[in-house]
């Protein structure tokens, strides 16, 4: 089945470790893209990609990276700059800028 | 630069009642509209959108949007709720030719009630 996958669903990391989510997908789609989601506040975008080894920044960049070595993989971490990284974490693809975004299922990242 | 706002964080129907959920957005250039549902816990799921041409979509499970440029706003209703229907529903918009690259508002979570 083509579709997105995310992994893990949940993840607990303590306070100042760096953490990587994985985004792999098999829909062949050019773009990439990473949302957080915090309650009451929609979902704000992280970074995204257009297409393989180039990645733009998105609202809320400060305190994560990406990488995008392979089309059908964006990972992003979430870094100990990252001041406040607890959040669900979605990742979207589309078949170029002119087309809707599909998502994954997220993954809920909770640093204590 | 975009905006959108969704009035009403909370919205209660009964089973069978209309449903209208309201979005407003703020563009500078011609929009490209989106309704997305989430369940808990899960992804996003494309309800509709809007592009070009009619300006009253249809999407999935019996829901449906009328673009008014007038009133920059993009409402979804569904004529009868069902239990079913209960989940967070986010209203997105983009610059034509940039559909994917998506603002969204705060959402609204529809609850249903017997």
């Amino acid at each position: 089945d083509g579709g997105i996958t995310q992994s893990p669903k949940y993840l607990f990391r303590k306070e100042g470790q760096n953490v990587t989510l994985s985004c792999e997908q098999n829909l062949n789609h050019d773009a990439m893209y990473w949302y957080r989601q915090d309650p009451g506040q929609g979902l704000r975008l992280i970074y995204y990609s257009q297409i393989v080894n180039d990645f733009q920044k998105g609202d809320i960049a400060e305190g994560y990276s990406v990488s995008r070595e392979k089309k059908e993989s964006f990972p992003l971490t979430v870094t100990s700059a990252q001041k406040n990284p607890t959040a669900f974490y979605l990742c979207a693809s589309a078949d170029g800028m002119n087309t809707e975004a599909f998502f994954g299922q997220g993954t809920r990242l909770t640093v204590v | 630069a975009q905006s959108v706002t969704q009035l009403g964080s909370h919205v209660s129907v009964s089973e069978g009642a209309l449903v209208l959920l309201r979005c407003n957005y703020s563009s500078s250039v011609p929009p490209y509209l989106f309704w997305y549902v989430q369940y808990p816990n899960q992804g996003l799921q494309l309800l509709l959108k809007y592009t070009t041409g009619a300006t009253l979509v249809k999407g999935i499970n019996g829901f449906e949007a009328e673009f008014k440029k007038s009133e920059t706003s993009f409402h979804l209703t569904k004529p009868s709720a069902h239990m079913s229907d209960a989940a967070e529903y986010f209203c997105a918009v983009s610059e034509a030719g940039t559909a994917s690259k998506l603002t969204f508002g705060t959402g609204t979570r529809l609850q249903v009630t017997l």
